[in-house]
């Protein structure tokens, strides 16, 4: 069964700065999606950046990238120049590539929370 | 607006008074599922649908039942509820012809069962 770590309950940042969340995970399959998802503090949640698995670019949107080490198996997000509206818990999560049934199932970490001081 | 939407969003009861959550999505996804947040567990599967009328067991449906009568609605029942499944409730649709099968989550219920 796959699982997903995230070792770092809560991380702090100053505002303008960057800062890294990790995450790892194990799984017998080759082909899988990863995502990280925020939650603010209006409990929605919101996905912030996925990656697929058989690409080896790492993703990026805007001021959030991903460091993805497949052989580590590591999905770390980096979000620079943080903002206050950053702040909020975040979640890694796993998805395997073959469709259908319970495969569609996301598996999540425990979530790190984010704050960002100003 | 494509959205997922979860009625009621907070829900206070007692210990064995059967509830309906619903959710809904205006999207024609044929992938709907429930999760459950807990604090220190991250969210886990309750149950999901594939489709009208196919509906399969996720990591954690013990206490709970849904249905899939329409392709929008995928409501949460309670029959007897019970104080350990005071919880933070998602519902989540995908279009599964898509690629990535992103899915998209409702707003969340909180539920408190005394």
């Amino acid at each position: 069964a796959q699982t997903v770590t995230q070792s770092q309950p809560e991380m702090s940042v100053q505002e303008a700065e960057t800062v890294t969340l990790s995450c790892t995970y194990d799984t017998s399959e080759s082909d899988y999606y990863l995502f990280w998802y925020k939650q603010p503090p209006s409990r929605q949640m919101i996905l912030v950046i996925r990656q697929e698995a058989y690409k080896q670019q790492n993703a990026t949107e805007n001021r959030f990238s991903v460091n993805f080490q497949k052989a580590a198996k590591s999905f770390s997000l980096k979000i620079s120049d943080s903002q206050l509206g950053d702040a909020a818990m975040y979640f890694c999560a796993y998805r395997s590539m073959n469709y259908g049934g319970a495969t569609n199932k996301l598996i999540f970490g425990t979530g790190t929370l984010l704050a960002v001081q100003p | 607006e494509a959205q997922v939407t979860q009625n009621p969003r907070y829900l206070i009861t007692v210990t064995g008074k059967k509830l309906t959550v619903t959710c809904s999505q205006n999207m024609n996804h044929e992938y709907m599922s429930w999760y459950r947040q807990d604090p220190g567990l991250g969210l886990r599967q309750i149950y999901y649908s594939m489709n009208v009328e196919v509906t399969d067991k996720g990591d954690v449906p013990e206490g709970y039942k849904v249905s899939r009568k329409e392709k929008r609605n995928f409501p949460l029942i309670l029959e007897s509820p019970s104080p350990n499944q005071t919880s933070l409730y998602f519902c989540a649709s995908a279009y599964l012809a898509s690629s990535s099968n992103e899915q998209f989550f409702g707003p969340g219920t909180r539920l408190t069962v005394l």
